[in-house]
């Protein structure tokens, strides 16, 4: 089954400290994207890529950076300089051609700063 | 400044009525719109899209609306069922762009009461 992995599900860090959240996709999408989801907030983009070794900024890129090594894998990293980490995060990949457009999400990741 | 709004944090309807979830956008460069469900601590699954040379598409009970001119789309889910219960979150993206960014509004809590 093709699909769209996060790992782990639950991730405890303590303050200042970097943490790595995981995404994986074998649905062959050449784009990957990572969204945090506040209570109120809805879905904000953090990072995106269209394609390997190339990723763009998304709107609240601070504090964050990714990797793009291979087609199937696009980590997040939570760095400490990210002033509120506490949030449920969300990675996305998407394949766009004429006939349909849109994102597969994985799970998410509930990161919890402790 | 929030290109894709969805004013009302949340609507609650009895089991078998109709619930109409309301979006607006403010960027007329918009012309492919989707709607997401989530459930908590899941990710968002796609459920039904619009391009703006339609102004309606059909899925089952599921029927969103185009109103081009008045920047406005609406999901219309008949008859509602508990089930139906999630966050709902419109999305809007340009769909000749090359960034395949789509921009999501807050969402909008359901609650179907049986």
């Amino acid at each position: 089954d093709g699909g769209i992995t996060q790992s782990p599900k639950y991730l405890f860090r303590k303050e200042g400290q970097n943490v790595t959240l995981s995404c994986e996709q074998n649905l062959n999408h050449d784009a990957m994207y990572w969204y945090r989801q506040d209570p109120g907030q809805g879905l904000r983009l953090i990072y995106y890529s269209q394609i390997v070794n190339d990723f763009q900024k998304g709107d609240i890129a601070e504090g964050y950076s990714v990797s793009r090594e291979k087609k199937e894998s696009f980590p997040l990293t939570v760095t400490s300089a990210q002033k509120n980490p506490t949030a449920f995060y969300l990675c996305a990949s998407s394949m766009w051609d004429s006939e349909s457009y849109g994102y597969t999400f994985g799970s998410g990741t509930r990161l919890t700063v402790v | 400044d929030q290109q894709v709004k969805q004013n009302s944090p949340s609507l609650s309807v009895q089991e078998g009525r109709i619930s109409i979830l309301n979006c607006d956008y403010t960027n007329s460069m918009f012309d492919y719109f989707l709607w997401y469900k989530k459930y908590p601590a899941e990710g968002p699954t796609f459920l039904i899209s619009i391009s703006s040379i339609k102004d309606k598409n059909e899925d089952g009970r599921f029927t969103v609306f185009l109103n081009k001119s008045a920047k406005h789309l609406s999901l219309h889910i008949v008859p509602s069922q508990p089930g139906d219960s999630a966050v709902y979150f419109c999305a809007a993206s340009v769909s000749g762009g090359s960034n395949y960014k789509l921009t999501f509004g807050k969402g909008t809590l359901l609650t179907v009461n049986p």
